[in-house]
């Protein structure tokens, strides 16, 4: 059965500087979606980013960028000049089917907190 | 963008009552949703799949007779606690996608407790 693990429960970062979010996984599968969820004190689920795992480039999205290790089954997510309201838990999570038709695997979960 | 919205956002109920919370897709047509549990401080733990016009799939452990799953429309799938409990008070996220697209879309979830 796939597996996902968030190894840090809580984080903290200094307004403006670099965070790095653990995640690794484990499957049979050579195909699959990788993603990150930011989840605000609202509970509202918003994607940060998503990564196919036939791509080797990492993926980006502004300021989030993330190191997907394939061999190691690692997927770690990098917050650069992090900001106030980058304030939430982040959940990293495994899909097969790309996040739409199957089911999503989630880790427990990483509280990051903000100082200004 | 796709939005999901889920209602209500809260609700409390009695012991032993049921309660309905439904999950929209307001401008895609959804032809899978998927409703999720998270307790607090948890991850979010997948119950069941719901396709549009068939019965949904449930995960190994999840109560089907007390977790009732509609899906009969395209925009529209409702879960339903029946006879609930104290330890069903728990927060419930619903999400929709459609064959298309890559991405499921979260409602805002549902905060149920019983009391």
């Amino acid at each position: 059965a796939q597996t996902v693990t968030q190894s840090q429960p809580e984080m903290s970062v200094q307004e403006a500087e670099t965070v790095t979010l653990s995640c690794t996984y484990d499957t049979s599968e050579s195909d699959y979606y990788l993603f990150w969820y930011k989840q605000p004190p609202s509970r509202q689920m918003i994607l940060v980013i998503r990564q196919e795992a036939y791509k080797q480039q990492n993926a980006t999205e502004n300021r989030f960028s993330v190191n997907f290790q394939k061999a190691a089954k690692s997927f770690s997510l990098k917050i650069s000049d992090s900001q106030l309201g980058d304030a939430a838990m982040y959940f990293c999570a495994y899909s097969i089917y790309g996040g739409s038709q199957g089911n999503l695997i989630f880790g427990k979960g990483t509280k990051l907190s903000v100082k200004p | 963008g796709a939005v999901v919205s889920q209602h209500p956002s809260r609700v409390i109920c009695k012991s032993g009552t049921s309660v309905k919370i439904e999950c929209r897709s307001l401008d895609f047509q959804a032809t899978t949703m998927f409703w999720y549990r998270q307790f607090p401080k948890q991850s979010l733990m997948l119950m069941a799949t719901s396709n549009e016009g068939s019965k949904a799939t449930y995960e190994q452990g999840v109560e089907k007779d007390k977790f009732l799953i509609n899906h009969a429309s395209l925009t529209l799938s409702t879960l339903t606690v029946t006879s609930a409990h104290p330890e069903d008070s728990s927060f419930y996220i619903c999400s929709a996608a459609t064959q298309m697209n890559t991405e499921a879309f979260f409602g805002q979830g549902t905060r149920l407790t019983v009391v």
